[in-house]
């Protein structure tokens, strides 16, 4: 089963490139997120989506952008790469109402 | 803004204390609580709470959520060095947003 899956593992950008992480659940599920987490914080939300077709930002969406074109993808873009997107983030995936999110095994990101 | 509140922040036990986690939260049209186990890599489940009063338990893991009070505490009996990790509180909203807000979490080190 590969479940949440997202690429790159690493990745390391100069300051003002744009770049793409992408994130793909192969499990049908409807709902999914992308979160951010700074080091020894917890996990802030960027954008959600409820269903192909459909965004909505979270806590901290400035400087990102998404689209949810198919139900399995759901990718994130950095336009102008900044010092403070430096982080680990990572996607999740739940299929109905009252059940779990599960994750992907994370992005770290470093912009220099 | 929905918001998600974990105390405390930081905890050090020796092997074999207990020790009770606690999660706060304030959000518009609660659905679940969640909690989380993240040790290097992403977050693995490990209770979803929706009904007042009613323990989840796993070996030596329990929870329980106080829909009154608006917090939920996550207990960990006998600690072993294997239960340390960042334990997240996530709140699922209902009612078309479906967002799920993370606390900071709590780190927990359990010295031998």
């Amino acid at each position: 089963n590969a479940g949440v899956t997202q690429t790159p593992k690493f990745r390391i950008l100069k300051i003002g490139q744009s770049m793409t992480l992408q994130c793909t659940q192969d499990m049908n599920h409807n709902y999914m997120y992308w979160y951010r987490q700074d080091p020894g914080m917890g996990l802030k939300l960027i954008y959600y989506s409820v269903g192909a077709g459909i965004t909505d930002k979270g806590e901290v969406p400035n400087g990102y952008n998404v689209s949810r074109s198919t139900t399995e993808d759901f990718p994130l873009r950095l336009e102008l790469a900044a010092p403070s997107q430096t982080s680990v983030y990572f996607c999740a995936s739940r299929g109905h109402m009252n059940t779990e999110a599960f994750f992907g095994q994370g992005t770290r990101l470093t912009v220099v | 803004e929905d918001k998600v509140v974990q105390s405390p922040l930081s905890l050090v036990v020796h092997e074999g204390d207990t020790v009770t986690l606690n999660c706060s939260y304030e959000v518009t049209n609660f659905r679940s609580l969640l909690w989380y186990k993240q040790e290097k890599k992403a977050p693995t489940f490990l209770f979803m709470l929706t009904s007042s009063g009613i323990e989840k338990k796993s070996g030596r893991l329990s929870s329980i959520l106080d829909k009154k009070e608006l917090f939920s505490i996550l207990n960990i009996t006998a600690t072993q060095t294997g239960d340390s990790a960042i334990y997240l509180c996530a709140v699922q909203n209902q009612g078309g947003s479906e967002k799920l807000v993370f606390g900071k979490g709590t780190k927990l080190t359990v010295n031998p």
